[in-house]
């Protein structure tokens, strides 16, 4: 089975700066099928980025995905207020793959 | 505008069953395939079942398989998770989220709220 381990674990920031969030598969993937998702606190999660570098409607520019094979980054380029929460990188298909998730945290 | 209302989640005692229902509204459910993801306190997502938009196909991850029954009743517009032997690892809030259009190549736009199940004795 493919394992996706995100890097950091945690990522201390402050508004306005940039965030870049690393997910890596154990094996090489199809990138058609690497996902983004924001939660906060007592929310579901929210779809960010498919297709690993496809935003979803109504997502913010400042979110961008990119990578292929083994290596994938989220990157938002100026933090908001509202950005600081848990990202998970996710495999999609018959079933799905969760990475462990990256706090970014103010 | 699309919903995914859950609902069914409770405190159980290990061992015992509990049956969660998931309703659709603002898309056509007979056409998407489901999913259910849990998620335990404190933890990340884990992904629990998955089932094709007319119920021929149906997956579902290791840690629940034998014990979880995923189905759908697409004239009700709703998804189910009938769960057998609980254990105290099953503590989680479940979530649904749509699959595919007729496939289940795409991920996963509309999302439920969550149910809370607690595993307890």
């Amino acid at each position: 089975d493919i394992v996706l381990t995100q890097s950091p674990g945690t990522l201390s920031l402050s508004p306005g700066e940039r965030a870049t969030l690393s997910c890596r598969a154990s094996q090489s993937v199809d990138s058609s099928y690497l996902a983004w998702y924001q939660q906060k606190l007592g929310q579901a999660p929210r779809l960010l980025i498919y297709g690993a570098s496809s935003r979803t409607t109504g997502i913010p520019g400042r979110f961008s995905g990119s990578g292929s094979g083994t290596d994938f980054t989220l990157t938002v380029s100026s933090l908001e207020p509202e950005d600081f929460a848990v990202y998970y990188c996710q495999l999609y298909g018959s079933s799905l793959t969760f990475g462990g998730g990256t706090k970014v945290e103010s | 505008q699309v919903q995914l209302v859950e609902s069914g989640g409770d405190v159980v005692q290990p061992g015992r069953s509990l049956r969660l229902s998931c309703t659709v509204s603002g898309i056509t459910f007979s056409s998407y395939g489901m999913h259910w993801v849990r998620q335990a306190p404190g933890k990340g997502l884990e992904w629990v079942a998955v089932i094709s938009y007319d119920g021929s196909k149906i997956y579902y991850a290791e840690s629940v398989k034998g014990r979880f029954t995923i189905s759908r009743d697409n004239s009700k517009n709703t998804l189910y998770l009938q769960m057998n032997s609980l254990r105290v690892e099953d503590t989680a809030v479940y979530y649904c989220a749509n699959s595919g259009y007729y496939n289940f190549l795409s991920a996963n736009d509309y999302w439920g709220q969550g149910t809370l199940v607690t595993v307890s004795s």
